[in-house]
């Protein structure tokens, strides 16, 4: 059974500040499969990166996504007020079918 | 513009089955290209599926709670439901309906629901 696990839990920055957050997988995860979701409070979680390195439709290119097999990152280049929230990595493929990690919640320092 | 939105009873009794229904607008449930599934979060803590549903019918559980959950689709209506049976309190969270391809992500999620188990 495949696992997600980002690191940090938390991380405080200011804004305009760089913020790197990783996602290592268990075993080996197909690029194509693997996505990053923000979510804010109270909202449903929003669609940021797919395939490792695509951004979705109207995701700012501040938002950048890059690796492979077991080690993934997001890169927020320079922070907005509205980047600070909670981000998952996600994959499909491995058993489970589809797994979260536990999510690196971006808080202003 | 494609639109998910959750329906069902917000309380339910222990040991009873939780239904939610999803209704979608704005695009057909048919298309052959998507999945359409079921992505809990209890208060405070992570997103975890709960399962999928492809236009061929087949389904997809999460294995830990494979044994109690059932979801289906209902073209005519453009919905696909949950059922999780014998719930507990740990089942307390808010639910979401989503549209998700494999190599695209999740793009399109419901609102979310929140379902207590209490008696």
């Amino acid at each position: 059974e495949i696992v997600l696990t980002q690191s940090p839990g938390t991380l405080s920055l200011s804004p305009g500040e760089r913020a790197t957050l990783s996602c290592r997988a268990s075993q080996s995860v197909s690029s194509s499969y693997l996505a990053w979701y923000q979510q804010k409070p109270g909202q449903a979680p929003r669609l940021l990166i797919y395939g490792a390195s695509s951004r979705a439709t109207g995701i700012p290119d501040r938002f950048s996504g890059s690796g492979s097999g077991t080690d993934f990152t997001l890169t927020i280049s320079r922070l907005e007020p509205e980047d600070f929230a909670v981000y998952y990595c996600q994959q499909y493929g491995s058993s489970p079918l589809l797994t979260f990690g536990g999510g690196t919640k971006v808080e202003i320092k | 513009q494609l639109q998910l939105q959750e329906s069902g009873p917000g309380l339910v009794k222990p040991s009873e089955t939780l239904s939610l229904t999803c209704t979608v607008s704005g695009g057909s449930i048919s298309s052959s290209s998507y999945y359409w599934g079921w992505i809990r979060q209890p208060p405070g803590k992570g997103l975890e599926w709960i399962g999928s549903i492809y236009y061929s019918g087949s389904t997809y559980y999460n294995p830990s709670l494979k044994s109690r959950v059932t979801i289906s689709v209902d073209t005519s209506k453009n919905q696909f439901s949950l059922k999780l049976s014998s719930v507990t309190a740990a089942d307390t969270a808010v639910y979401y309906c989503a549209r998700g391809q494999a190599v695209a992500g999740i793009d399109y999620w419901g609102q979310g629901t929140l379902v207590t188990v209490s008696s």
